[in-house]
């Protein structure tokens, strides 16, 4: 059974372009969430989704993000435009329930460099 | 709001060794506790967790974590480590509202 998947692995671009991250969850979750880690700050949850429908976008840095969810088996977030303190990890998650008593399934990660 | 607090940044531990990574939590409600696992370059993956019931939380690998309440702690243990288990390690908490919030992560590093 394949795990989440996220694209690409690896991004490199320049201050002030558009970028954007791509996450397939695991068939049957409901749950699919967007985290951000970095050294300094460590894993921050940026947004999570329910059933397609976004429940908390506080953890969103500024306007230059945006998440979509337009179905069950795909989800993005945008960078536009990108800065070079946007360096991270993003990771994607998703959950057959919440967070509260299920349990989050991690996709290896989008490792995002800003020059 | 809930909040995680590992203390140790990095320990580093001989093979075979005993290990605590200490993990302090502070939330006004009841809350849920997990040990997550990264290996290098790899994303997460739940090592335990606890929800109710038995202080004593047993996971995979060798590892085992207790709740202790009236210390806010969720301290993770294995009696013997093996140098595979080299990886960051996270204690998080949730209220049951499905956020989760991580720890900043403690490195294990296996010295030979």
């Amino acid at each position: 059974d394949a795990g989440v998947i996220q694209s690409p692995r690896h991004e490199v671009t320049e201050m002030g372009q558009e970028v954007t991250l791509r996450c397939k969850p695991i068939s049957g979750h409901d749950y699919l969430f967007w985290y951000r880690q970095t050294m300094m700050r460590g894993l921050e949850l940026l947004i999570y989704f329910n059933n397609n429908v976004p429940i908390d976008d506080s953890g969103m840095p500024e306007d230059r993000f945006s998440a979509k969810m337009p179905n069950a088996s795909f989800s993005t977030l945008k960078i536009q435009p990108s800065e070079p303190r946007d360096s991270a990890v993003y990771f994607c998650a998703s959950s057959l329930k919440g967070t509260g008593t299920g349990e989050l399934f991690f996709g290896e990660g989008s490792r995002l460099t800003v020059l | 709001a809930q909040s995680v607090t590992q203390l140790d940044s990095q320990v580093p531990v001989f093979e075979e060794a005993p290990v605590e990574l200490r993990c302090n939590y502070s939330s006004s409600v009841s809350v849920y506790l997990f040990w997550y696992v990264q290996y290098p370059n790899q994303g997460l993956q739940l090592l335990l967790k606890y929800l109710s019931g038995s202080t004593l939380v047993k996971g995979i690998n060798g590892f085992e974590a207790e709740f202790n309440k009236s210390q806010t702690s969720f301290h993770l243990r294995k009696p013997s480590v093996h140098i595979s288990d080299t990886a960051e390690y996270f204690c998080a908490v949730s209220k049951g509202d499905d956020k989760i919030i991580f720890g900043k992560g403690t490195r294990l590093h296996i010295l030979p």
